[in-house]
């Protein structure tokens, strides 16, 4: 069965840095495009960055843009998002995607969040 | 301000047709981009509802359909049932934006 399981959440003060990390199973995890979408309490949802398949390529929303990095570990079927310089702005549950089979940009499987919460 | 344009609530009597409308523009929906659904029930992870702009994956009731057409999409749900009341939300690529995926801002259905 396929899954993804975010961790890695948690209560961290401005300015801060926290790694989330997904693991993924039940698919073959190196064939495809991951995601990272969040959603901040009571509003819709934000994509966040995406890594394609082999790790070459990465795509940022501007409001994450240089303080957000994120990678992936073929050989553990994991894909992480490192964070920093952390915001209230940036407390939402962030969600792992997996991207479609057939290639549009897009996300087919998500895990059930784990919730990162910016306060002091 | 959302990318795509959704509704923020819409509203329907159980057994009823509801739809719920996602507007784009020429460098998204109108450029050619799948449009996708996904839905997210109460307290829980969202849910994809159709992909490439009408297709159901597997195990999404066919009361569920959604069409495309120039710069917007529609997502319809007839017979309407209580476990439908949720967000739902469109999702498309914007080809001017330098992070392209993009969402609508999400439609809050409730089953009157």
């Amino acid at each position: 069965e396929l899954q993804v399981l975010e961790s890695g959440g948690g209560l961290v003060q401005p300015g801060g840095s926290l790694r989330l990390s997904c693991a993924a199973s039940g698919f073959t995890f190196s064939s495809y495009a991951m995601s990272w979408v969040r959603q901040a309490p009571g509003k819709g949802l934000e994509w966040v960055s995406s890594i394609s398949a082999s790790g070459g390529s990465t795509y940022y929303a501007d409001s994450v843009k240089g303080r957000y990095t994120i990678s992936r570990d073929n050989s553990k079927n994991t894909l992480y998002l490192q964070m920093n310089s952390l915001t209230a702005a940036d407390t939402a549950v962030y969600y792992c995607a997996k991207g479609f089979d057939y290639g549009a940009p897009g996300f087919d499987s998500w895990g059930q969040g784990t919730l990162v919460t910016v306060s002091s | 301000q959302s990318v795509l344009t959704q509704p923020p609530s819409v509203s329907g009597a159980p057994g009823q047709r509801v739809t719920i409308s996602c507007t784009g523009s020429s460098s998204n929906i109108g450029a050619g981009f799948d449009v996708h659904w996904y839905q997210q029930l109460p307290k829980t992870a969202p849910k994809l509802l159709i992909y490439g702009n009408s297709n159901r994956p597997s195990g999404v009731p066919d009361r569920f359909s959604a069409s495309k057409s120039g710069t917007s999409a529609s997502l319809a749900i007839t017979g309407l049932q209580a476990e439908d009341e949720a967000d739902y939300y469109c999702q498309s690529y914007d080809s001017s934006l330098s992070g392209p995926w993009v969402f609508g801002g999400g439609t809050k259905l409730t089953v009157l």
